[in-house]
């Protein structure tokens, strides 16, 4: 099975920040590299896949990279609503593991 | 607007079996998609257990896969997990999802708790 390792775990930061969140895959995963978005006590709701194609309704200060084994994904100018644990997920292969997650906190 | 709604007994006792509903609307079953299951127990990450299209052909977690049936009902518009032999581990909020290797939309959640 591949294992996807995020880091951090967690991330303090404040509103207007830039923030970078790490994922690395155990093998080659191509693009095959999407990210959740989860808030407390919701259902993850999906922010970008393939890498970097932000899906519709997401703010384009979300952006997507990488490739292989090694992807970001960087939020610019962070909001208030966006405080929340984000997760990666690789779909090259079954079973479609997910990262661990990375908290981001409000400093 | 897709919308998917999980069902099912909210408390089992150890080594019995798990029933759950993932409930479809807004959408036809038949229209190409695979329908998902994850799991997440509490406070921890997110756990891919298996999916389903609707030919009946199924992908599955192997690390579940001797406990796990994954189901579709088309005329229902529902896809159903059963989960053998319970116990304290598979305490978890059970989600369903559209999609194979993209997961969207996700239904809410049901907590399903493991305890005699």
């Amino acid at each position: 099975d591949i294992q996807m390792t995020q880091s951090p775990s967690s991330l303090s930061a404040s509103v207007g920040d830039r923030v970078t969140i790490s994922c690395r895959a155990s093998q080659d995963i191509s693009d095959y590299l999407n990210w959740y978005q989860q808030k407390p006590g919701k259902a993850p709701i999906l922010l970008i896949s393939a890498v970097s194609n932000l899906q519709s309704g997401v703010p384009s200060r979300f952006s997507g990279s990488g490739s292989g084994t090694d992807f970001t994904l960087t939020i610019n100018s962070l909001q208030p609503e966006e405080f929340a644990t984000y997760y990666c997920q690789q779909s090259y292969s079954t079973p479609y593991s997910f990262g661990q997650g990375t908290k981001l906190e409000i400093k | 607007q897709v919308q998917l709604q999980e069902s099912g007994p909210g408390r089992v006792k150890p080594s019995e079996t798990l029933s759950l509903t993932c409930s479809v609307s807004g959408a036809s079953m038949s229209s190409g998609f695979y329908w998902t299951w994850i799991r997440q127990r509490p406070g921890e990450g997110l756990e891919w257990i298996g999916n389903i299209n609707y030919r009946g052909s199924t992908f599955q977690n192997a690390s579940l896969k001797s406990r796990l049936s994954i189901s579709i009902d088309m005329s229902k518009s529902q896809f159903s997990l059963k989960l053998t032999s319970l116990t304290a581990a598979d305490t978890a909020v059970y989600y369903c999802a559209r999609g194979n290797t993209i997961l969207d939309p996700w239904g809410q959640g049901t907590l399903v708790t493991v305890s005699s």
